[in-house]
Formats: C-alpha cells, sequence, structure tokens
C-alpha cells in the first residue's frame, strides 16, 4: 500500500526552537510538494522538488525556512528559530510528474506543529 | 500568476445535487484538479480535467470547465453525509512551472440529512 509517510504527527515546540518534519515520498515518484495549511491562509505551496532539485520556494520565508530532500526517499522542512505564527499543519505530497502529463499529487497525513 | 478561488462554504440537504465553483487566472493551466478533505487527514484527488475538455463524469462526480471565464465547477449528485469535507480546487501549469499545482482556499460542504 503506496503512501505519503511524514513524521511527526504532531509537533508542540517552544518559540525558538529547531523543528524538523521528514517525509517519505512514495517510491518512484520525481515531485514532492510543501504545502502549509492554516485557516487565514489555506493551502499554501512552501516549495517543490523535481528529481531532488529545487524549483520553486519562493513560497517560503528564506531567512528562517529551508527545505532539502538529501535523498530519493527523505525530504526534510526545517524551521529555525521557530515562531507562533508558523503554527500550521504542513502537509507533504509526491507524484510524477513531465511536461504535458497530469499531475496526481499523493498527499501525507501531515504534521500539526504548534509552536508557544 | 497563479490565483484560484472557490466560495467558503456550501450547504445542502442529504440527496439533493452539490455545486461548487472556482474560477482560476492562469490561462496556461494545463489540468484543473477537484481534491476532497476529511477531518484530520490530508487531500485526496477526487477527478481531473485536462484544459482542453469541458466536461468530464465519473459515478456521481460531474466536473465543467468553461475555459473562456477559466471557471471550473464540481456537481455531487445525490449528496450524502459522508461528502461533508472541505473540497479544493487547484491548476497546474505548463512551460517550466510545469507540475506546480496551486490550490484554492477550499469550500467547506456541509451535508443535512
Amino acid at each position: 500500500d503506496a503512501r505519503v509517510t511524514q513524521t511527526p504527527r504532531h509537533k508542540v515546540t517552544e518559540m525558538g526552537q529547531e523543528v524538523t518534519m521528514r517525509c517519505q515520498p512514495i517510491l518512484g515518484h520525481n515531485t514532492v510538494f510543501w504545502y502549509r495549511q492554516t485557516m487565514m491562509q489555506g493551502l499554501e505551496l512552501l516549495a517543490y522538488f523535481r528529481n531532488r532539485a529545487p524549483l520553486d520556494d519562493s513560497g517560503m520565508p528564506k531567512d528562517r525556512f529551508s527545505a532539502e530532500m538529501p535523498d530519493a526517499t527523505l525530504a526534510t522542512l526545517k524551521i529555525q528559530p521557530s515562531e507562533p505564527r508558523d503554527s500550521a499543519v504542513y502537509f507533504c505530497a509526491s507524484g510524477l510528474t513531465g511536461q504535458g502529463r497530469n499531475t496526481e499529487a499523493f498527499f501525507g497525513q501531515g504534521t500539526r506543529l504548534t509552536v508557544v | 500568476g497563479e490565483d484560484v478561488e472557490q466560495s467558503l462554504f456550501l450547504s445542502v440537504r442529504e440527496g439533493d445535487s452539490s455545486v461548487i465553483n472556482c474560477t482560476y487566472t492562469d490561462s496556461s493551466s494545463t489540468y484543473l484538479y477537484w481534491y476532497k478533505q476529511e477531518p484530520g487527514a490530508g487531500l485526496q484527488l477526487l477527478t481531473y480535467i485536462f484544459s482542453n475538455m469541458d466536461m468530464k463524469q465519473d459515478q456521481r462526480l460531474t466536473v465543467l470547465l468553461n475555459k473562456k471565464d477559466k471557471h471550473l465547477s464540481l456537481r455531487i449528485a445525490d449528496t450524502q453525509t459522508g461528502d461533508s469535507a472541505i473540497y479544493f480546487c487547484a491548476e497546474s501549469i505548463g512551460g517550466t512551472s510545469y507540475g506546480k499545482l496551486t490550490f484554492g482556499q477550499g469550500t467547506i460542504l456541509t451535508v443535512h440529512p
């Protein structure tokens, strides 16, 4: 049963601490997305990668957020230092994309982050 | 640039049809999608339509696309209480940003018995 796995599912941390969220994409998928969901802003694209290369991270606050894919089975999203306004649900999704091809993105269950 | 807009709320009675609407701005959209999100879960793809089509039907779901007006709708026939969820429309575009998915803010569908 192929699925996108995100860890941790829940994280509560104090302001100023570093937070690392992990995502295991579906094997064989070449594209990974990171989204943030809040009541006020809805679903925002933070970054996306194709073949492990970052293509667009314009939605990500560069001073504190970083996204990487150290290998094809792991994507990470790091916040350092964390702030209360970062509290949200962070979703990872993976898919197989190609020019002119439909992007069917499969979502993980999300990491619910609370910064106090 | 990409911008996808949806109405925020829709309430229907069980058994009625639901119609969720979406507008988008990027004329280079290649595919348009409808996703469903249930409480505490990630998004699940319901259906999609290629931009050169104007209609697609899949069981209780009908997608209509008006490319001239950049308007997309999702009709759910015989709506059930289990259809209560948040529905997102999304677009992907071609060119060098192909594959990138941009979502609307979601429509909360509430189905009353």
